[in-house]
């Protein structure tokens, strides 16, 4: 059964730092990851979303990576700001076509 | 404007009515999927909708139930035998053609349950 992981559960940094949210999965037959953003309260927006052929996504200051064989995936956020504080997301799709979530990490940051 | 709507935004049931949450999407997705969210906690599936006319239980299947009759609409009914109803319901779309399984998931903006 996939399993994810996400860690930290929650982090806060200062603004204008850069930083890397981790997260791992036990099966690597997926067949894609995605990274969401959630305030709170709201749904989900998708950040990015990595094929399993890819190794890496950028969009602005946010860059994901995809390592399928050891089932890991980083967001890298860059120059961080106060707007960025939400919950961060991941999520695969299975072969059976599930998209099973990690827990998320609740991110700070502080002005 | 293309999305996905999920109506209402908040929803008070008593115990033991059964209650319906709607999804609707205009993004002609053939997969739709229900989650559910309790604070602090990661998004679990209930149930999943590949196709018109058929739907699979996720992994909290007991005491929900949906329907497929239309490839824009999934409503999700929860009934008087979930125990724990009180909760933040999502509903997603996607693109789930055979060949293409590399597009993003869309969601709605959730539908908030509290049983009094």
């Amino acid at each position: 059964k996939q399993e994810v992981t996400q860690i930290p559960a929650a982090l806060s940094v200062p603004e204008g730092e850069n930083l890397v949210l981790n997260c791992s999965f036990t099966d690597s037959a997926i067949y894609n990851l995605q990274w969401f953003r959630q305030d709170p309260g709201k749904g989900l927006t998708s950040l990015l979303l990595i094929q399993s052929s890819q190794r890496e996504q950028t969009s602005g200051r946010l860059n994901a990576s995809l390592d399928k064989s050891s089932g890991r995936s980083t967001l890298y956020i860059a120059a961080s700001q106060p707007g960025d504080s939400a919950t961060y997301l991941c999520a695969v799709l299975n072969r059976d076509d599930k998209i099973i979530f990690g827990k998320g990490t609740r991110l700070h940051i502080l002005p | 404007d293309g999305g996905i709507t999920q109506s209402p935004k908040y929803l008070f049931r008593k115990e033991g009515q059964n209650v319906t949450l709607s999804c609707e999407q205009n993004l002609n997705h053939d997969a739709m999927y229900w989650y559910r969210q309790d604070p602090g906690q990661g998004l679990r599936l209930i149930y999943y909708s590949q196709i018109v006319n058929d739907f699979q239980k996720g992994d909290i299947a007991e005491g929900y139930s949906v329907s497929r009759e239309k490839k824009e609409s999934f409503p999700l009914t929860v009934t008087s035998a979930q125990k724990n109803p009180t909760a933040f319901y999502l509903c997603a779309s996607s693109i789930n053609f055979v060949e293409v399984r590399n597009t993003e998931a869309f969601f709605g903006q959730g539908t908030r349950l509290t049983v009094v």
